[in-house]
């Protein structure tokens, strides 16, 4: 069984629009995050959240927001797709915040 | 603020060669260091991590120590083999309310 899943596995889409990748993990973790990783392999954390706090990276546009239907569950959604926004997008989870993270294999969005 | 760095790659080995791939930070409090390996197209998966200074980490043949005193958990395989080439990342956290901190990554590429 997958740890942590994500859908899509690629996203194609056009410039200005809306998308939304989603994220479930099925390891009873408390926390969850969003990294983007650019083509050089750097990895930026996006979010850190669990069901009593959302940290927010403060360099992330507020175009990209994460909701969170229920503790096993953290979707990102983005709003008015740039060029820049193409990368890869990998989901995680952990017990907490020290400790080790699962990931997922990543969304791989194209933006046209 | 708190951080990672990173031997730049790519490392470029042959196989059963020796590997050592630096990794030195900087941070607040007393971390938890974690080595992550990246394969090509999956997402990361940690490797071994170590809660307090003077800790070994070790798994798969790849070893580490915390070493407060000079801020460094070096990663360290003694002959790497070509299933060995990926990307491996360096990654604090502190707990709480602090996000997790990675390094860059370096690339390894292990010729036969």
């Amino acid at each position: 069984d997958t740890a942590v899943s994500q859908t899509p596995k690629y996203l194609v889409t056009q410039m200005g629009n809306d998308k939304s990748i989603k994220c479930e993990q099925n390891l009873g973790h408390d926390t969850m995050y969003w990294y983007k990783q650019d083509s050089k392999k750097f990895l930026k954390i996006m979010f850190s959240y669990n069901n009593k706090e959302l940290i927010i990276n403060e360099t992330v546009p507020n175009r990209f927001s994460p909701k969170s239907p229920d503790k096993a569950h953290l979707n990102l959604h983005i709003n008015s797709l740039e060029l820049g926004d193409s990368a890869v997008y990998f989901c995680a989870s952990s017990q907490d915040r020290l400790q080790a993270q699962h990931f997922g294999d990543g969304t791989r969005l194209s933006i046209l | 603020g708190d951080s990672v760095t990173q031997m730049e790659g790519p490392v470029t080995l042959s196989e059963e060669a020796f590997l050592t791939i630096n990794c030195t930070y900087t941070a607040t409090g007393y971390p938890s260091l974690f080595w992550y390996v990246q394969y090509p197209g999956e997402g990361l998966q940690l490797l071994l991590k170590a809660t307090k200074a003077d800790d070994k980490g070790s798994n798969k043949g790849f070893e580490a120590t915390y070493r407060k005193e000079t801020t460094s958990f070096h990663l360290e395989k003694g002959s790497v083999q070509v299933s060995d080439s990926a990307v491996y990342f360096c990654a604090l956290n502190l707990g709480g309310s602090y996000i997790p901190t990675f390094g860059r990554g370096t690339s390894l590429i292990v010729h036969p």
